[in-house]
């Protein structure tokens, strides 16, 4: 079966804090690992994938085979940063369907 | 080309009655996508196209759930019959479907209530 789990769905931290949301899947097979971002009242958009090995906004994730975890990181969070962060999974390599974690609502506070 | 559109981007309705969704997906896009997002949840997948094809449909969609898309550029999401429990905001997105760049590109969303 595939799933993701975000298993916090409030997280809260101080600006200039590091940050972690966590996220762990299970999927038979090579999944590719996405993190999506909604920002209040914008529409939900892509932060990264694991297949870029990208930095967005400061933030990177990396792929953890071993763990089935794509925890996505933050040295330093911003205010801005403040927004709901979807972990989402689909097949490698097909623009095929994506499963989405609940999601975890992050606030970055003053 | 703004993105994904949707409309209407509110409906409220009463139980029983029919209604109808439009996507627009970003032009050269050939995959269009449904997902359905109740509160505290994330998006659910309901079913895809490509092209006009409609290549998957989620056991999440009932008889009373169809999708069209006719000539390959919009989709329409009808769903009848509809129940409380259908309410919940409706999203399109939109794709590439290539090897190198398989981003989905999501619409603003169309958040039915049913009375």
């Amino acid at each position: 079966a595939q799933r993701v789990t975000q298993p916090e769905k409030l997280l809260s931290v101080f600006k200039g804090a590091p940050v972690e949301l966590k996220c762990n899947y299970s999927y038979s097979g090579s999944p590719e690992l996405f993190w999506y971002v909604q920002y209040s009242r914008q529409r939900l958009q892509l932060l990264l994938r694991h297949i870029s090995r990208e930095s967005i906004k400061g933030f990177t994730a990396d792929l953890n085979k071993g763990e089935t975890s794509f925890h996505l990181k933050k040295p330093f969070a911003q205010e801005e940063d403040s927004a709901m962060y979807y972990c989402a999974l689909s097949r490698q390599g097909g623009s095929e369907k994506l499963v989405f974690g609940k999601g975890t609502k992050l606030t970055v506070n003053p | 080309d703004t993105g994904v559109s949707q409309d209407p981007r509110h409906k409220i309705t009463k139980r029983g009655q029919n209604v109808t969704f439009r996507c627009d997906p970003i032009s050269e896009h050939n995959r269009l996508y449904w997902y359905r997002q109740t509160l505290g949840q994330g998006p659910e997948f309901l079913t895809y196209f490509q092209n006009e094809a409609q290549l998957e449909k989620s056991r999440l969609l009932s008889d009373r759930f169809s999708a069209e898309r006719p000539k390959g550029s919009f989709s329409t999401l009808e769903i009848q019959r509809t129940e409380q429990g259908d309410s919940a905001m409706y999203l399109c997105a939109s794709s590439l479907a290539n090897e190198w760049d398989n981003e989905q590109f999501f619409g603003p969303g169309t958040r039915l209530t049913v009375l």
